[in-house]
């Protein structure tokens, strides 16, 4: 079954740390993976977007990784601010139809 | 601004009821999708529409259908509601002309729009 498991399920840091967030699939044949950055009563923006043959991809202070032979992922954001409080998304298309297989998502909470 | 728009933002309801949401999109997109996010928080695809072809997630009852009047707006309509339909329906766009396939070129989200059925 296609399924994409993030984690930790939530997370707490404080402002101006550093935090990475893990994202495993089991999609297959996997076209391209992609984070995605939810605030509350919006809508997901995306933040990287990585085909199987690319290892990392930046964006500002978001960094994503992609593992394809092990079928991980992580999204490492670097100096946390409070903007960056949301849930972030993993997202994995599955290339047998074009699907998109979405993950629940991990809540950050950034405090001052 | 350029962007993805809906209405309405909130829409409570009684079971039973038909209701329409209504989405536009003037980013020149030529792809358009519908979304249901459950209290799960997990986003479900529920159709993906461009001007040649609609794609139905073949889980999502006969009650919803999309209709495009043109490429700029995807309106979903709901007959019969059910308390199960309650949940934040997202719109979203993309430009899939010339890419991969539908679906491989970066989607971009209107705000959601939370309905409640009662």
């Amino acid at each position: 079954k296609n399924q994409v498991e993030q984690s930790p399920q939530s997370l707490i840091i404080l402002e101006g740390k550093n935090c990475t967030l893990q994202c495993n699939y089991t999609v297959s044949p996997f076209s391209n993976l992609r984070w995605y950055k939810q605030d509350t009563g919006r809508g997901p923006v995306s933040l990287t977007i990585m085909t199987f043959s690319e290892n990392t991809k930046s964006n500002g202070r978001y960094t994503a990784t992609l593992d394809a032979d092990t079928k991980q992922s992580s999204l490492h954001i670097t100096a946390s601010q409070l903007s960056d409080s949301a849930s972030y998304i993993c997202v994995v298309m599955w290339d047998s139809n074009y699907q998109l297989i979405w993950g629940a998502g991990t809540k950050l909470i950034i405090k001052p | 601004d350029t962007a993805v728009s809906q209405t309405p933002k909130y829409l409570v309801t009684q079971m039973g009821n038909d209701k329409s949401i209504k989405c536009e999109q003037n980013l020149g997109h030529d792809t358009m999708y519908w979304y249901k996010q459950d209290s799960k928080k997990f986003l479900k695809i529920m159709f993906s529409y461009n001007n040649k072809e609609l794609i139905i997630n073949e889980t999502v009852p006969n009650r919803f259908s999309p209709k495009s009047p043109d490429k700029a707006h995807l309106n979903l309509h709901i007959n019969s509601l059910e308390l199960g339909d309650s949940a934040v329906y997202f719109c979203a766009s993309s430009q899939e002309e010339l890419a991969g396939g539908p679906g491989y070129n970066e989607q971009f989200f209107g705000p959601g729009t939370r309905l409640t059925v009662l």
